[in-house]
């Protein structure tokens, strides 16, 4: 089955310092993408940055980049230069390409907060 | 702004009522999924659709029912509603070619926030 693990539940970064939140993943699909969104205190979903499982590269967006370990299954999110816009859920997504079409699952998530 | 649509924003009813929840997706997205997002259970995907038809199930109740229209707008309907059917439920629209793997994300409505009494 497939699963997502985050273990920190929730975090504290000062501001303009790099953080890194942990995600593991579990599957058997051959292929699979791995995803982070951010939910505020407002509630809405924001999508952050994408990883295939084949990629070369690990994916960057901007302050965001993803440090991806096929061998570990892992997926951390690391944010350079903590802003206090930051401060938000962080959930880590997975989605396979065999058993689950576009079905995506979510991981716990982790309650991240910038401290000024 | 996402460009998913999602009414209403807020919802609060009674124990035993039924309600519809509407999605209209991104334009040019065919797949609508449905979330429901609650304290305990975090985020559960309830059921998706592509094109108008069911594509893919999760831990949705026999109480809930789904369906896309063949504009693309989903509605997701609760019935018998009880107290832990409180819950803030999205919907989230992709393009939803299964086939095209990469980069397929999902993008989220602003939620619908149900309330049962």
């Amino acid at each position: 089955a497939q699963k997502i693990t985050q273990t920190q539940p929730g975090m504290f970064v000062q501001e303009k310092e790099a953080v890194t939140l942990d995600c593991t993943y579990d599957t058997s699909d051959p292929s699979y993408g791995l995803f982070w969104y951010k939910q505020p205190s407002s509630g809405e979903m924001i999508f952050l940055i994408y990883q295939g499982s084949y990629d070369q590269q690990n994916a960057t967006e901007g302050r965001y980049s993803l440090n991806f370990q096929k061998a570990r299954k892992s997926a951390n999110l690391v944010i350079s230069a903590s802003q206090l816009g930051d401060s938000a859920m962080y959930f880590c997504a997975m989605r396979g390409a065999r058993t689950s079409y576009d079905k995506v699952i979510f991981g716990p998530g982790t309650s991240l907060s910038v401290i000024p | 702004d996402s460009g998913v649509t999602q009414t209403p924003k807020h919802l609060i009813t009674a124990t035993g009522q039924r309600v519809t929840l509407r999605c209209s997706p991104r334009s040019g997205d065919l797949s609508v999924y449905w979330y429901q997002q609650s304290l305990d259970q975090g985020l559960q995907f309830l059921i998706q659709y592509y094109n108008g038809e069911e594509r893919a199930k999760g831990n949705i109740l026999e109480r809930f029912s789904a369906q896309q229209f063949p504009d693309l707008h989903s509605e997701l309907n609760l019935s018998s509603l009880e107290l832990g059917d409180s819950a803030l439920y999205f919907c989230a629209s992709s393009v939803g070619n299964y086939l095209a793997m990469e980069n397929n994300e999902q993008f989220f409505g602003p939620g619908t926030r149900l309330t049962v009494l």
